[in-house]
């Protein structure tokens, strides 16, 4: 079965400085990636997938991610945050058309 | 598009009441979900449906839980009776091909 570790609960960062946070997955023929945001008391956005194609993807809000095969990862990055990143993010894999996420990091932006 | 919407956004009962929860997925999607996240368990699936039909119902986590999907347009997802550790934000989402979309929530809170 396949399953999403995510080694950070918690990021703090500072505003406009730059942020990764960090996404394995267990290995598999083919996998579809994923990350979505939650902010406080709301449902989950998503942000960016990857099916296939560029390892590199761009979402939405600045956000970008790599899927990296030989690493088993894919890392959700932005060159600079703002006050209103500050959420829960969660890596998700799908696997027989479900999708199981990882336990969460919440990125922390302070002014 | 009204996204994945899901009645009511919050619920509090007592003990051993059961409790129902509504979703209306997106128009056109075929496959439904229905997820539970709590501190201590994050998010987990519970079922999912495809064209109506329940495919993987493994996460319920007891017979108290029950889901329908009586046709494309509305699910629900009962628990009789409920119990205090039942207590959790209940999410639905609704896919077409590797777009997953979720609806609000609803937060169930049994006293």
């Amino acid at each position: 079965a396949q399953s999403v570790t995510q080694l950070d609960s918690q990021v703090p960062v500072f505003e406009e400085a730059p942020v990764e946070l960090r996404c394995n997955y267990s290995s598999s023929v083919s996998v579809y990636l994923f990350w979505y945001v939650q902010y406080p008391n709301q449902g989950l956005q998503l942000l960016l997938k990857y099916l296939s194609g560029s390892t590199l993807v761009k979402g939405i809000n600045g956000f970008e991610a790599e899927f990296n095969k030989s690493q088993t990862s894919f890392h959700l990055r932005k060159p600079s945050v703002h006050i209103s990143d500050t959420a829960e993010y969660f890596c998700a894999v799908s696997e027989a058309n479900k999708l199981i996420f990882g336990t969460g990091t919440l990125l922390a932006v302070q002014p | 598009d009204a996204g994945v919407i899901q009645s009511p956004r919050h619920e509090v009962t007592e003990m051993g009441q059961e409790v129902t929860l509504r979703c209306k997925p997106i128009s056109g999607h075929n496959s439904l979900f229905w997820y539970r996240q709590t501190m201590m368990r994050g998010l987990e699936l519970l079922i999912y449906f495809n064209n109506n039909v329940p495919i993987d119902d493994s996460g319920m986590p007891e017979d108290r839980f029950s889901a329908k999907m009586p046709n494309a347009s509305f699910s629900t997802l009962k628990i009789q009776p409920s119990e205090p550790r039942d207590s959790a934000v209940y999410f639905c989402a609704s896919r077409r091909s590797y777009g997953y979309t979720f609806g609000s929530g609803t937060r169930l809170t049994v006293v």
